[in-house]
């Protein structure tokens, strides 16, 4: 079955500063990659997607990049804040499964 | 409501009572998603419904676990027999469909005592 593996589990980087947190998947069938954020105290929010038929997708200070062949995909924030900081969580999915397969999170700690 | 909404938020139970968790997820949504988070930790697959079909049961972590939905809307988790182990955050989510964006509720944090 699928399986996907987050890294790292925990970045702390300086206000100003990108942070990226890269994901891998083992079914090449996967073809939906959804990124959420969780704040302390609530529910993962969608921040963005991607499905396989494009590369890279950017909305204002965040984007995501796709390697079909390599089977990754990367979460990448620019210009940090200290609203930033919350734990992320990667999944995949195959369009004829509904089951989106979770990464184990990462802790993204902006320091001021 | 304008987003998915679980209840209660907060539930402390004695050791082998039962407990009904509650979700109500936003009009029209069609698929309905139980996880479970434990401290620190990602998300647990419990259950997945389709309507109030449930095509897959098998993220139940035992048969003190059982969950049903009915009209294609609310949802309730329940959990007999109450571990401690069982102590964690109770998160539902909805979609439109299966693969389009899931809306979280806040989660019920279950503390069993």
């Amino acid at each position: 079955g699928e399986n996907v593996e987050q890294h790292p589990s925990t970045l702390s980087v300086q206000e100003g500063d990108s942070a990226v947190i890269k994901c891998t998947y083992s079914d090449s069938a996967s073809n939906y990659f959804p990124w959420y954020k969780q704040e302390l105290g609530k529910g993962p929010q969608l921040i963005i997607d991607i499905r396989s038929n494009v590369g890279e997708k950017k909305d204002q200070r965040i984007a995501v990049t796709l390697n079909k062949t390599a089977k990754h995909f990367s979460l990448h924030i620019t210009e940090t804040q200290p609203e930033d900081s919350a734990v992320y969580f990667c999944a995949a999915s195959i369009s004829s499964n509904y089951q989106l397969i979770w990464g184990a999170g990462t802790k993204l700690i902006i320091k001021p | 409501g304008a987003g998915v909404s679980q209840s209660p938020s907060n539930k402390v139970t004695e050791k082998g009572k039962d407990v009904e968790l509650r979700c109500d997820p936003i009009s029209g949504h069609t698929a309905l998603y139980w996880y479970r988070q434990s401290l620190g930790q990602g998300l647990e697959f419990l259950i997945y419904f389709q309507g109030n079909s449930a095509p897959d049961k098998s993220g139940l972590p035992s048969d003190r676990f059982s969950a049903e939905r009915t009209g294609g809307s609310v949802s309730t988790l329940t959990i007999q027999r109450t571990q401690q182990e069982d102590s964690a955050v109770y998160l539902c989510a909805s979609s439109w469909d299966m693969n389009t964006e899931a809306f979280f509720g806040q989660g019920t944090r279950l503390t069993v005592v």
